[in-house]
């Protein structure tokens, strides 16, 4: 299994572009979820979806969509890309909630927006 | 809306000292996880806690759920060099599928 995978690895963009960050597990799990990671900010729930054509918004949603067709993939659209988007976006995957929940986190992708 | 808060921030210890972080939740919680994030790394789930009074060990690290379900912690004793970086506590309120991440303590081990 190769977990949960992300790219890219990094990406920089300018203000008002759009992106695509890409997420995907082949763990077979119905939850799945984007965080961003700010210094001193922690883990921040962006959108998170509890299973194909379903998804909800976190805490932090303004600025992204998400979409899950399929169980394997969950991609994050930047509609146009602002500053205060430059972070760290980690992907994670994991059972649904009610059972023993190991959450897997992806290897994150690092986005500067100037 | 939820929150889930942890001290401290910033934790430096000699290696061989214990090391403790909490988290303290404003409503009662389903369950709580910790996790440990190496630097320039990515989250690493450690454990999962559900029940009230809950205590599970792993190796040298403890971890307890509070009575009210509202507050945890985790202890490590005699930590090591490689016991540094940022551990999170997460939770998730009942019904909830949201998971919050308390803001994480960083830890940093002098050899």
């Amino acid at each position: 299994n190769a977990g949960v995978t992300q790219t890219p690895k990094f990406q920089v963009l300018k203000t008002g572009q759009s992106m695509t960050l890409q997420c995907a597990q082949d763990m077979n799990h119905e939850y799945m979820s984007w965080y961003r990671q700010d210094p001193g900010m922690g883990l921040r729930l962006i959108h998170y979806s509890v299973g194909a054509g379903i998804t909800d918004q976190g805490e932090v949603p303004n600025g992204y969509n998400v979409s899950r067709s399929t169980t394997e993939d969950f991609p994050l659209r930047l509609l146009s890309a602002a500053p205060s988007q430059t972070s760290v976006y980690f992907c994670a995957s994991s059972y649904s909630t009610g059972r023993q929940e190991t959450q897997y986190f992806g290897p994150g992708t690092r986005l500067l927006v100037l | 809306g939820q929150q889930v808060m942890q001290i401290p921030q910033y934790q430096h210890v000699q290696e061989g000292e214990d090391f403790t972080t909490y988290c303290n939740s404003s409503t009662t919680l389903s369950n709580i996880q910790w996790y440990k994030q190496r630097p320039g790394g990515h989250p690493v789930f450690l454990i999962q806690l559900v029940k009230s009074g809950e205590v599970k060990k792993q190796k040298r690290l403890t971890f307890q759920f509070g009575e009210a379900k509202k507050n945890s912690s985790l202890h490590i004793t005699a930590t090591q060099t490689t016991d540094v970086g940022t551990y999170f506590c997460a939770g998730r309120k009942g019904g909830s599928e949201k998971l919050v991440f308390g803001k994480g303590t960083k830890l940093t081990v002098n050899p």
